[in-house]
């Protein structure tokens, strides 16, 4: 099974500001990496598929970055709705995996 | 738009079997993978399983071959069943949809339902 290891665990920053989160994989796994966010009481919300693609109507403040075994999201400029949870996944082996997720919070 | 919807006892009693439904709207079950995931309290997400309507499945082998997936084109459904329950397998559980099979992101998701055992 692939260890997904994202960090930090939580992530303070103030709105406007950028945001980076980091997720590392096991083994490598191309770019067979997704991105999701969650707001408490919601099912996740695919961001970023493919390691770089921007699910359809994703904001272009969400980019991800990376190949092999780490990947980055940068949210560029912090909006109010941005401060959620995110969770990286891997889907070049079985099982699929997720990593234990990056709190944003409001600092 | 795709929609997808679970459905199922949110109470189950610990060695027993877990039963849940997911309805899709919007999305024929023929074209895609479906998928369950579940999300323990405060926890990450754990896939469990996928099932395709040609019969194709898999699991997550951490669940022991506790787990039986179905599917229902006539009612547009498929479902899950976890065998010999614990209060480990308390969680929200959510139903999900990846398109093809070398594309395993889920980009549509159920609204997800919380099952306790006790």
């Amino acid at each position: 099974e692939i260890v997904m290891t994202q960090s930090p665990g939580t992530l303070s920053v103030s709105p406007g500001e950028r945001a980076t989160l980091s997720c590392r994989a096991s083994q490598a796994l191309s770019s067979k990496l997704a991105w999701y966010q969650q707001k408490p009481g919601q099912a996740p919300r695919l961001l970023i598929y493919g390691a770089s693609t921007r699910a359809t109507g994703i904001p272009d403040r969400f980019s991800g970055s990376g190949s092999g075994t780490d990947f980055t999201l940068t949210i560029s400029t912090l909006q109010s709705e941005d401060f959620a949870v995110y969770y990286c996944q891997q889907y070049n082996n079985w099982p699929l995996t997720f990593g234990g997720g990056t709190k944003v919070e409001i600092k | 738009q795709v929609q997808l919807q679970e459905s199922g006892p949110g109470l189950v009693k610990p060695s027993e079997t877990l039963s849940l439904t997911c309805t899709v709207a919007g999305a024929s079950l023929t074209n895609s993978y479906w998928s369950w995931i579940r999300q323990s309290p405060g926890k990450a997400l754990q896939w469990i399983g996928y099932i395709h309507k040609s019969g194709s499945s898999d699991h997550n082998p951490s669940l022991k071959g506790r787990v039986v997936m179905s599917v229902d084109s006539s009612r547009n459904q498929f479902s899950l069943k976890l065998d010999s329950v614990t209060a480990a397998d308390t969680a929200v559980y959510y139903c999900a949809r990846f398109l093809e099979a070398g594309y395993r992101y889920f980009d549509y998701w159920g609204q997800g339902i919380l099952v306790t055992v006790s």
